[in-house]
């Protein structure tokens, strides 16, 4: 059974360029998570939907951070445009309704 | 709201064992425990539920005091396999559990 997918795996990108990033969750699971892990701020949640549904988009920086989930099956995080600060590793996660979170691989972006 | 993890680092020998406490300012729903090894993501050890709950797993196990609004992870004869970052999250209702996470304890056990 595939776990939670993400893609790119690493991102190196420039100041002020469009980044996104994508999930693909555990199928059949209802809840899927956004993350952002640094050494300064540990792993805070960004975003989080249920059935597809954004329900508590609190976490998410500013503006220039945007979440979608069109399916079950795939959610896009997207930082335009994007600043050295929002250097981190990004994780996806997914449940089903609220038990455990299984996390993706993780997506490491560096913004120059 | 972030809950406080204690403590912040431990060094153990192999077989010694090891508590890391979580400590709440609010009313806790759920506490769940994950460990992160260097460069992976966070994988999942175990939910507690109810107040006084405790749960074990191989040989570590965890309580969850609902009226001190903590949890402790109990890690007994600890093994090589042992050694990651340790981070609790915690939940104020039920539903979807959005997850608050601690700042995480570095575990190191040594041969």
């Amino acid at each position: 059974d595939a776990g939670v997918i993400q893609s790119p795996r690493h991102e190196v990108t420039e100041m002020g360029q469009e980044v996104t990033l994508r999930c693909k969750p555990i199928s059949g699971h209802n809840s899927l998570f956004w993350y952002r892990q640094t050494m300064m701020r540990g792993l805070e949640l960004l975003i989080y939907f249920n059935n597809n549904v954004p329900i508590d988009d609190s976490g998410m920086p500013e503006d220039r951070f945007s979440a979608k989930m069109p399916n079950a099956s795939f959610s896009t995080l997207k930082i335009q445009p994007s600043e050295p600060r929002d250097s981190a590793v990004y994780f996806c996660a997914s449940s089903l309704s609220g038990n455990e979170q299984f996390f993706g691989p993780g997506t490491r972006l560096t913004v120059l | 709201q972030q809950p406080v993890q204690s403590p912040q680092a431990v060094i153990l020998r192999e077989g010694e064992d090891a508590v890391i406490n979580c400590s709440s300012s609010k009313a806790l729903y759920s506490v769940h425990w994950y460990r992160q090894k260097h460069g992976e993501a966070p994988v999942f050890l175990m939910i507690l539920l109810k107040g006084g709950e405790q749960k074990g797993h191989d040989k570590i196990s965890a309580s969850f005091n609902e009226k001190k609004q903590q949890s402790s992870l109990y890690l007994t004869a600890s093994q090589l396999s042992y050694s990651g970052t340790y981070f609790c999250g915690t939940a104020f209702s039920g539903g979807y559990n959005k997850l608050i996470f601690g700042a995480g304890t570095r575990l190191a056990v040594h041969p």
